[in-house]
C-alpha cells in the first residue's frame, strides 16, 4: 500500500532551526510537496520537489532523496506564526496526492 | 501565485437540505479539480477528482449520490452535498491544477476551504 510517514508533532524554540523529516512508499512518484497548515484552515503550499536536492525558498528549504524516498522540510529562525501543522504529500503515478498525517509543530518563545 | 476560491466559506443546514459548494479558479484554467474532506485533527481525505467535462471518480467509501460533483467549465467545480446529515458536518476544500500563466501543472492550488455545519 502507499503510506507516508512523518512525525506527529516537534516543539522547537523561537529563532532556532528545525526539520521535519518525511518518509514515503508510493505507486510511482511525480514529486513531493510540503504544506503548511493554520488551525481551521486550508493548506498552504510550501515546496515542491521532483529531483533530488535541496530546494532553497527564504527561510524554508525542502531536500528529497528519491532513492531513500525520503525528505525534510528544514524551516531556519524561527517565528511564532511558524507555528502550524506541516503535510508531507506524494504525487503518485495517477498525479494524485498522497497525503501524511502532519506534522504539528510547537514554537515555543 | 494562481487564486482558487471557494464560497461559502461557511454555511449552516438543517439535516435533510441539499448544500451545493463552489469551488474557482480565479486567474488559471483548471483541467483538474480535487475535492477534500479534513477531520479534526486528520490529514486531508481526497474525496474525489475530476476533470473538466468528464464525470468525476470518486474515492473508495465516498457514496457519488451523495456528493454530487460537477466541473462543467475550466474555472468552476459544484460539489453538492445531498440530504445533509450531521455526520457530513465538515470542513470541505477543494483544490485546482492546470495551466496558465506562471502555473505549473503539477501544482495544486488549495480553496480556503467551506465549512459545513449541519444541525
Amino acid at each position: 500500500g502507499q503510506n507516508i510517514d512523518q512525525p506527529t508533532e516537534m516543539t522547537a524554540t523561537e529563532g532556532a532551526i528545525v526539520q521535519i523529516n518525511c518518509t514515503y512508499q508510493t505507486s510511482g512518484f511525480n514529486g513531493l510537496f510540503w504544506y503548511q497548515q493554520h488551525a481551521g484552515e486550508a493548506p498552504t503550499f510550501l515546496s515542491y520537489n521532483v529531483l533530488d536536492g535541496l530546494e532553497e525558498k527564504g527561510r524554508f528549504s525542502s531536500f528529497l532523496s528519491r532513492s531513500k524516498g525520503y525528505s525534510y522540510l528544514l524551516l531556519k529562525e524561527l517565528q511564532m506564526k511558524d507555528s502550524a501543522s506541516y503535510l508531507c504529500a506524494v504525487m503518485d503515478s495517477n498525479y494524485q496526492l498522497i497525503w501524511g498525517a502532519g506534522t504539528k509543530l510547537i514554537i515555543k518563545p | 501565485g494562481a487564486v482558487v476560491s471557494q464560497h461559502p466559506s461557511r454555511v449552516i443546514c438543517k439535516s435533510g437540505t441539499s448544500v451545493k459548494i463552489e469551488c474557482r479558479s480565479l486567474d488559471f484554467q483548471a483541467t483538474t479539480m480535487f475535492w477534500y474532506r479534513q477531520f479534526p485533527k486528520k490529514s486531508l481525505m481526497l474525496m474525489a477528482t475530476s476533470n473538466e467535462g468528464s464525470k468525476a471518480t470518486y474515492e473508495q467509501g465516498v457514496e457519488k449520490d451523495k456528493f454530487l460533483i460537477n466541473h462543467a467549465s475550466l474555472t468552476l467545480s459544484t460539489l453538492t452535498v445531498t440530504s445533509a446529515h450531521p455526520e457530513d458536518s465538515s470542513f470541505y476544500i477543494c483544490s485546482a491544477s492546470g495551466f496558465g500563466t506562471s502555473v505549473d501543472y503539477n501544482e495544486q492550488f488549495f480553496g480556503p476551504g467551506t465549512r459545513l455545519t449541519v444541525l
